[in-house]
């Protein structure tokens, strides 16, 4: 049980355009969901923290304009890079607590 | 000073040796401690936690917590070259709600066949 994905797992874009991410737990119901940011060789950053139903909260630093989240349910939050540059570029993690935090794949974002 | 101290390693052993990850903290409120452990490329696999001060042993896997002292451990026995991954301790002071979790940096870790 506690089984997370992420949609898409990578993604190569265009500087300017949008990406979004999708976090799910299969297997269980998620009030609040994470968003992490890791560059290589370096531990977990966190971005966001998300609430089913209401706007997420935002870590100091993250620009809640450029990173939009979106939890529509129990299972499912998005994230949406908006305007992606080059900077963007890195490796984006979520997880979904039910108590314990657990982790989905990843997805590993380039910016042209 | 950060919250969570952890030796980003590398650290290079042998298979079948013990191995012992080590993280200190400094905030006395932290309750529940993790272990994760992530492969290259991939997301963080929770391992093991620990609620307070006590041992906790999975398998070849032993987690120690000494509050008193600040101080976690993982313990691998008879190391396994698919034990080769970074290993994050994690700390919180409560399960409930929104808990954020705080990191450490994480060590590297690889087992040599």
């Amino acid at each position: 049980g506690a089984v997370v994905s992420q949609h898409p797992s990578w993604v190569i874009c265009k500087s300017g355009t949008s990406v979004k991410i999708e976090c799910r737990s299969l297997d269980f119901q998620a009030t609040t969901m994470f968003w992490y940011r890791q560059f290589p060789k370096q531990s977990l950053m966190l971005m966001a923290t998300s609430n089913e139903g209401s706007k997420a909260t935002y870590e100091q630093g993250v620009e809640k304009d450029k990173f939009l989240i979106n939890h529509a349910s129990l299972t499912l939050s998005t994230l949406t890079v908006t305007s992606a540059h080059p900077e963007d570029s890195s490796f984006y993690i979520c997880s979904a607590s039910r108590e314990l935090q657990f982790f989905g794949p990843g997805t590993r974002l380039t910016v042209l | 000073q950060k919250e969570v101290e952890q030796d980003p390693g590398p650290l290079s052993v042998p298979e079948g040796a013990i191995v012992s990850l080590n993280c200190t903290y400094s905030n006395s409120a932290f309750q529940y401690f993790m272990w994760y452990r992530q492969y290259s490329r991939k997301g963080p696999e929770l391992l093991m936690y620990t609620y307070s001060s006590g041992n906790k042993e999975d398998g070849r896997f032993t987690a120690q917590v000494d509050k008193s002292s600040k101080y976690i451990s993982l313990f691998i026995r008879d190391s396994q070259p698919s034990d080769s991954a970074t290993y994050l301790c994690a700390m919180s002071g409560t399960l409930q709600g929104a808990q954020k979790l705080v990191f450490g940096q994480g060590t590297r870790l690889t087992i040599n066949p």
